[in-house]
């Protein structure tokens, strides 16, 4: 059973870039016809997918955020990343990490809480 | 970006009794492949959302069968049949007929 956790810094200054790790077990980053995502939630807001990147290193982002945003794939620690530069207290959130078919997203990462502050 | 609209923002309900959810899209989420890439998420208290239905009626492994998906085109409801306690949390719709993907802004369920 595939299982998904989200690491990093919990805290981020405005303008700094903020860097997330996911780590996959259970099962290879690479196996499988899936893309990997990352989704997050301001606290008492709804849902926004941020982006995504397939096995085989393409990658779709939200285009509000396109200007800002990388993920990227480490096959070999079972890893995929997620990089926010020049965040602001708008970007204050849980962030989520996801497996997806083409359509779907299960299973999810339990979330982690990044604060943009100074 | 296709636009979600759910309804009502909150449900309050008695045990046993039923409750529904509407979601709306901005565009009809019929695909040229004959398949409707709508998703019902519930996420409970704390957790993550776990997928409850997908392609607008289809239950996903281990959710229960009080819960049931029905619609088309841009009109789409989550029934729940009889509420019990482990059903409180927020709801959501997605859409996945296209980039980039949106959710509906939630229906929290609570009981009375």
């Amino acid at each position: 059973q595939v299982q998904l956790q989200e690491s990093g810094p919990g805290l981020v200054k405005p303008s700094q870039t903020l860097s997330l790790t996911c780590t996959v077990s259970g099962g290879s980053i690479s196996s499988g016809s899936y893309y990997w995502s990352w989704i997050r939630q301001p606290a008492g807001k709804g849902l926004e997918w941020i982006g995504r990147i397939y096995t085989s290193g393409s990658t779709n982002y939200n285009p509000s955020l396109k200007s800002r945003v990388t993920i990227s794939v480490d096959t070999s620690k079972n890893q995929f990343s997620l990089k926010l530069s020049s965040v602001t207290a708008a970007d204050t959130a849980v962030y989520y990490c996801a497996r997806s078919t083409t359509h779907r997203f299960d299973p999810w990462g339990q979330g982690t809480l990044v604060t943009v502050s100074s | 970006d296709i636009v979600m609209t759910q309804t009502p923002l909150s449900l309050s309900v008695t045990p046993g009794q039923p409750a529904s959810i509407s979601c709306k899209s901005s565009q009809s989420l019929l695909h040229s492949d004959g398949k409707t890439y709508l998703y019902w998420y519930l996420q409970k208290p704390g957790q993550p959302p776990q997928l409850l239905i997908y392609e607008v009626s289809n239950r996903f492994s281990g959710v229960p069968d009080r819960f049931s998906g029905s619609g088309s085109g841009t009109d789409f409801t989550l029934k729940i049949s009889r509420v019990e306690a482990e059903d409180v949390g927020v709801y959501y719709c997605m859409q996945s007929i296209q980039l980039p993907r949106t959710f509906g802004g939630g229906t929290k369920v609570e009981i009375k």
